[in-house]
């Protein structure tokens, strides 16, 4: 499986943008990028996933560079309840199976 | 609903005792999955099902069996655990298992092998 590189761990500061990066860069034409989340003393959670093109939706902004070598999870206003651990997870039918495969993660702090 | 109910939500176990943690969603998901979580640890991904067939077996040990036994209920039972297999065991669930599916889990088992 292709591997992502994050950061351990990351600051923010209360209803900031957080950028959080992601560096794949053996990834191949057919993995998605997965953005996962997990908060304490919870199961994981769905953020956002995308192929090649720039994604929104209500929680999150992926922005993928041209070349798919690296992403950026954008939280535009992060609050409190946004400290967790941030997965970004390459997912792959061809090479994988389709396994969706955690790495280190990034653990993301909220500064009132 | 889009929840994936895991059951119990705590278990402690003997090493000679046989127990099973339950997984139920009714988002009529045919993929279905179990985790395995150590503390400050990612997910390690032990078992997925696909149309209640298991498809993919990341080399468990025997003592881990899992069972689907129709498209909406997991199993896993446990049979002379270790202390080391102590940890938190998630579920979760796709629709179909394709790769820009999203994954819904549940809260997990936190179990303790004494």
């Amino acid at each position: 499986d292709a591997k992502t590189t994050q950061p351990n761990s990351m600051e923010s500061n209360e209803e900031e943008p957080v950028h959080l990066p992601c560096n794949h860069s053996t990834i191949s034409g057919t993995d998605y990028i997965h953005w996962y989340r997990q908060l304490p003393s919870q199961g994981p959670e769905y953020v956002i996933h995308g192929l090649t093109s720039n994604v929104n939706n209500r929680m999150a902004s992926l922005a993928i560079a041209e070349d798919r070598k690296s992403s950026t999870l954008i939280l535009h206003r992060a609050t409190l309840r946004d400290a967790a651990v941030y997965y970004c997870i390459l997912r792959d039918v061809v090479r994988g199976g389709g396994k969706l495969i955690f790495g280190q993660g990034t653990e993301l702090s909220v500064k009132p | 609903d889009t929840e994936v109910t895991q059951t119990p939500k705590h278990l402690v176990m003997g090493m000679t005792n046989k127990k099973s943690l339950k997984c139920e969603q009714h988002m009529g998901h045919r993929a279905m999955y179990w985790y395995k979580q150590k503390a400050k640890k990612p997910p390690e991904l032990m078992f997925v099902y696909s149309y209640e067939k298991l498809s993919i077996n990341e080399s468990v040990p025997s003592r881990f069996s899992p069972e689907c036994p129709n498209s909406s209920l997991l199993n896993l039972h446990l049979h002379a655990l270790q202390p080391e297999d102590s940890a938190l065991y998630l579920c979760a669930s796709s629709p179909r298992g394709g790769t820009a599916e999203k994954l819904f889990f549940g809260s997990g088992t936190q179990l303790s092998v004494l």
